[in-house]
């Protein structure tokens, strides 16, 4: 069992590029969630998804729309890549959207824009 | 708004006990976490407590809450050099979707044992 797998592990981009960060899941969670990490303000949720064809915003989604085809899949799109959005971005997912579903994380991808 | 604050940095050393605490602001929130990220890896949730509890242990762990204060800690008893790594906390986030299940997280404490 993989659990959780993001792709890219890394990529550098050029501002204004577009750019989608896979998530995929192999557990049958229902509910999915981005988050951001920087240095000095740990990780702030982006976006979410409770349950496939579902999403919602989260503390910081400007710049970044995500999409809920199934229930594996997450991704994370950024349309038009900004350097503001250097950080390491983390999948994660839990069975259910109760505070005792535990939320399982990815291994993240380390975005850099220049 | 909610918000989860902690100390950037703590060091031991090896055998001692590590004590990581943790101010929260959401009275009502239901879950506390600790999850624990080792260097270039996700978060890896270490244990929680119900809001309803005082305090929880498993094995070398334990979580005290003061819901009063709203006060959460983990005591690691026995430190070793594995445990170096960020500990962060969280709090159930009300205002993104109304579930239970988003995370408002802390900045992460960093733990480093010295042998």
């Amino acid at each position: 069992i993989a659990g959780i797998t993001q792709a890219p592990t890394s990529q550098i981009l050029a501002a204004g590029r577009r750019m989608t960060l896979r998530c995929t899941q192999d557990m049958r969670h229902n509910a999915m969630y981005w988050y951001r990490q920087d240095l000095g303000l740990g990780l702030r949720l982006i976006h979410y998804s409770n349950t496939a064809g579902t999403t919602g915003k989260g503390e910081v989604p400007d710049g970044y729309s995500v999409s809920r085809a199934n229930t594996d899949d997450f991704p994370l799109t950024l349309a038009s890549a900004v350097p503001s959005q250097t950080s390491v971005y983390f999948c994660a997912s839990s069975a259910g959207t109760s505070g005792s579903d535990t939320q399982y994380f990815g291994p993240g991808t380390r975005l850099t824009v220049l | 708004g909610e918000d989860v604050e902690q100390s950037l940095f703590l060091s031991v050393r090896e055998g001692d006990s590590s004590v990581i605490n943790c101010t929260y602001t959401d009275s009502s929130s239901t879950y506390l976490y600790w999850y624990k990220q080792e260097p270039g890896a996700g978060l890896q949730l270490l244990t929680y407590i119900f809001s309803n509890m005082d305090m929880k242990q498993d094995q070398r762990l334990t979580v005290l809450l003061n819901k009063k204060d709203k006060h959460l800690s983990l005591r690691i008893a026995d430190t070793q050099t594995g445990d170096s790594a960020i500990y962060f906390c969280a709090e159930t986030a009300k205002n993104y979707g109304g579930s239970q299940g988003n995370l408002i997280f802390g900045k992460g404490t960093k733990l480093s044992v010295k042998p």
